[in-house]
């Protein structure tokens, strides 16, 4: 089966860089895309295809790609930004679809 | 404005079914496909199931095949899940999704428990 592997954590203050990457066999053939989900809210889609970024997304929300890793970059921690983050792919056929974990995001 | 509304969610025992129902309004429905996502309590997002535009396409994630039914209704601007054969492991809140290419909008999701 296909999987995408995130870490289950990722911790950073105010300001700096946040970095989360998603790993995979897939990733180099398939586009991944990003979701944001924080608590009790449905989630919403913050990165695709690699790295667009959709319209009403905040510039410092980016995604790049290198090999079998994609990461999911944010700029300027914001304490709006603490969520749980997802990667999102589908197998080679592009016919099934799996998510990453998870990664969840604090904001210290 | 794209606005998705599960609806059919509750309790319901093992061994049994429920249809869940998405209502689509604010795009023109016909034109995607459309996915149902979801979330265990405490745990991640799981894929379920995508739809193409004309119902003619269904693929589903491996632990529910058989058991659940993915549809649509362009006359009702409607995506549907029917559910049979419920597990415990189904319990979950469920999101009804439009696609485009990646998930880019999501409804509010629907609680099923499924418990004796």
């Amino acid at each position: 089966s296909y999987e995408l592997t995130q870490p289950p954590s990722v911790s950073v203050s105010p300001g700096q860089t946040a970095r989360i990457a998603c790993s995979g066999d897939a990733v180099a053939k398939q586009y991944v895309h990003w979701y944001q989900q924080k608590s009790g809210q449905a989630p919403i889609l913050v990165i695709y295809k690699d790295i667009e970024r959709p319209s009403g997304i905040p510039e410092r929300f980016s995604g790049s790609t290198s090999g079998t890793t994609v990461t999911l970059t944010i700029s300027g921690v914001q304490a709006e930004d603490e969520a749980d983050y997802y990667c999102q792919s589908a197998d080679s056929s592009g016919t099934y679809w799996v998510f990453g974990g998870g990664t969840k995001l604090t904001v210290l | 404005e794209v606005q998705l509304v599960e609806s059919g969610g509750g309790l319901v025992q093992p061994g049994g079914t429920l249809r869940l129902s998405c209502a689509a309004s604010g795009f023109t429905f016909r034109n995607y496909w459309m996915s149902w996502v979801r979330q265990a309590p405490g745990k991640g997002l799981e894929w379920v199931a995508n739809i193409n535009q004309d119902g003619s396409k269904r693929y589903y994630v491996d632990s529910v095949v058989g058991r659940f039914t993915i549809s649509r209704d362009k006359a009702k601007n409607s995506l549907y899940l029917q559910m049979s054969n419920l597990r415990v492991e189904d319990t979950a809140v469920y999101f009804c999704v439009r696609v485009a290419g990646f998930l880019d909008h999501w409804g509010q999701g629907i609680l099923v428990t499924v418990s004796s």
